[in-house]
């Protein structure tokens, strides 16, 4: 058990509204990680952060922000949800970064866009 | 650019059979890292095995093994005896050439396994 909460788990919003998802940790690891699973494609980096307001842009960015004020805490917002964006996202942690170093997942949130 | 595929979309095996998924990986660097993730119904996604490219040692654990062969670049996994809980969709990972970015992902293999 990595120690890693998301919440919601579940969230139904509508076209243009803001949503904001959260990824808590509790053993303080430098490096968080948010990723969307969509059908057919695997699981995809959106946004990570190497420390406290440390964050840079994955493979997926567009339409989403991050932020990272503390250590614990790494926030997904979707500044204006769109169907494209319905996905489970995935929050992922690893102590370093190091290169190759295991990331562990957390639970899921699963959210509609309607 | 680095990709990793999975081909095999869905398998379905009985009780007690075999099963192999594959993995085929690309990629241009001379270090990396390999990784089996599983996922089961009821959507978490649970670390399996990483295997560094400069270890080409099989390994087993349990019901499950590892064959990593860099001469195909392919890093199957092979679970023996299956059983129900074992259904699940398995993803194949591959460890950027960075520090901190992303695991790069195949498609996935689902798994179902009838009693």
């Amino acid at each position: 058990d990595a120690g890693i909460t998301q919440s919601p788990r579940h969230k139904v919003t509508e076209t243009g509204t803001p949503v904001t998802l959260r990824c808590h940790q509790t053993e303080n690891h430098r490096y968080m990680y948010w990723y969307r699973q969509d059908p057919g494609h695997g699981l995809r980096l959106i946004h990570y952060s190497y420390g406290v307001k440390d964050t840079d842009k994955g493979e997926v960015s567009d339409g989403y922000s991050v932020s990272r004020s503390k250590t614990e805490d790494f926030l997904l917002t979707l500044e204006s949800a769109t169907s494209s964006q319905t996905s489970v996202y995935f929050c992922a942690i690893s102590e370093s970064g190091d290169y190759g170093e295991t990331q562990y997942f957390g639970p899921g949130t699963r959210l509609l866009v309607l | 650019a680095q990709k990793v595929t999975q081909a095999q979309t869905e398998i379905s095996v009985v009780e007690k059979e075999d099963v192999t998924l594959d993995c085929v990986y690309e990629t241009r660097d001379t270090t990396y890292y390999l990784f089996w993730y599983k996922q089961p119904p009821s959507g978490e996604l649970v670390f399996l095995i990483r295997r560094n490219s400069f270890d080409e040692q099989n390994e087993i654990s349990g019901r499950y093994s590892w064959n990593f062969q860099k001469s195909t670049s392919s890093f199957n996994f092979t679970i023996t005896a299956s059983q129900v809980v074992d259904s699940a969709v398995y993803f194949c990972a591959l460890s950027g050439d960075q520090a901190g970015t992303a695991l790069i992902f195949g498609k996935g293999t689902t798994l179902s396994v009838s009693s």
